[in-house]
């Protein structure tokens, strides 16, 4: 089955450092998201992209935050000047149609500390 | 505000036993669906199973199955015949319409911690 591929799996920052984390969705996909999940807590959605611009985010997902599909290959989130707070597991996902039933296919994530 | 409370953080069973997994949601829609997540240690989270809400039949996937009650908004996995390959972390999942009339992103339990026990 196709996958969502995430790097780097552990990326480390010192705090106001700018991180970008990088996804590559599965190829015929057109809808992509980004989730975070700070260790203990819930899994959390961020932001979702479709035909080149965010199609829905959630409070979460401030000015800090910005998406980008620089090519047809890549979806990336940059996180910049990074908080303490923002150490959390970042999952990126991919979806065909954005329709209300669809499965979402997940990467592995990228594991972020912040120092 | 949309919320789904999975009130086991851990579970165990036997393998070749049944586990049932509770999960229940609150929200004003009528139209949404609900979803199970498996997350092993490799943390890609896979669909397990999905329900729509107009749905009365619960839904089924070979040795998974839900049980599905609307008006108690709950939404409890069942395990049958459980494998060792089905230890990890599931996740319940609620999804709706935005005001935009496209979907929603997904709001997620805290999750349970399925061990099988050999």
């Amino acid at each position: 089955e196709p996958e969502v591929t995430q790097t780097p799996s552990h990326q480390v920052t010192q705090m106001g450092q700018e991180v970008i984390l990088r996804c590559v969705p599965i190829s015929n996909h057109l809808y992509f998201y980004w989730y975070r999940q700070i260790l203990g807590q819930k899994v959390e959605f961020l932001v979702s992209f479709y035909n080149n611009e965010i199609s829905e985010k959630s409070e979460i997902f401030d000015d800090q935050f910005s998406v980008e599909r620089p090519d047809g290959s890549n979806f990336t989130l940059k996180i910049r000047s990074t908080k303490l707070e923002d150490s959390a597991m970042y999952f990126c996902a991919s979806s065909e149609s954005g329709v209300l039933n669809e499965k979402l296919f997940f990467g592995s994530g990228t594991q972020l500390s912040v120092l | 505000a949309q919320t789904v409370t999975q009130s086991q953080p851990e579970m165990s069973v036997q393998e070749a036993e049944t586990v049932t997994l509770s999960c229940t949601y609150d929200t004003s829609e009528s139209d949404y669906y609900l979803f199970w997540y498996k997350q092993p240690p490799s943390r890609q989270m896979i669909l397990v199973i999905r329900q729509e809400a107009y749905k009365q039949q619960n839904a089924t996937e070979n040795r998974f199955s839900v049980n599905f009650q609307k008006a108690a908004k709950s939404f409890s996995l069942k395990i049958s015949d459980s494998q060792l390959g089905d230890a990890a972390m599931y996740f319940c999942a609620y999804r709706t319409l935005n005001s935009g009339g496209g979907a929603d992103g997904l709001t997620f339990g805290k999750g349970t911690h399925l061990i099988i026990q050999p």
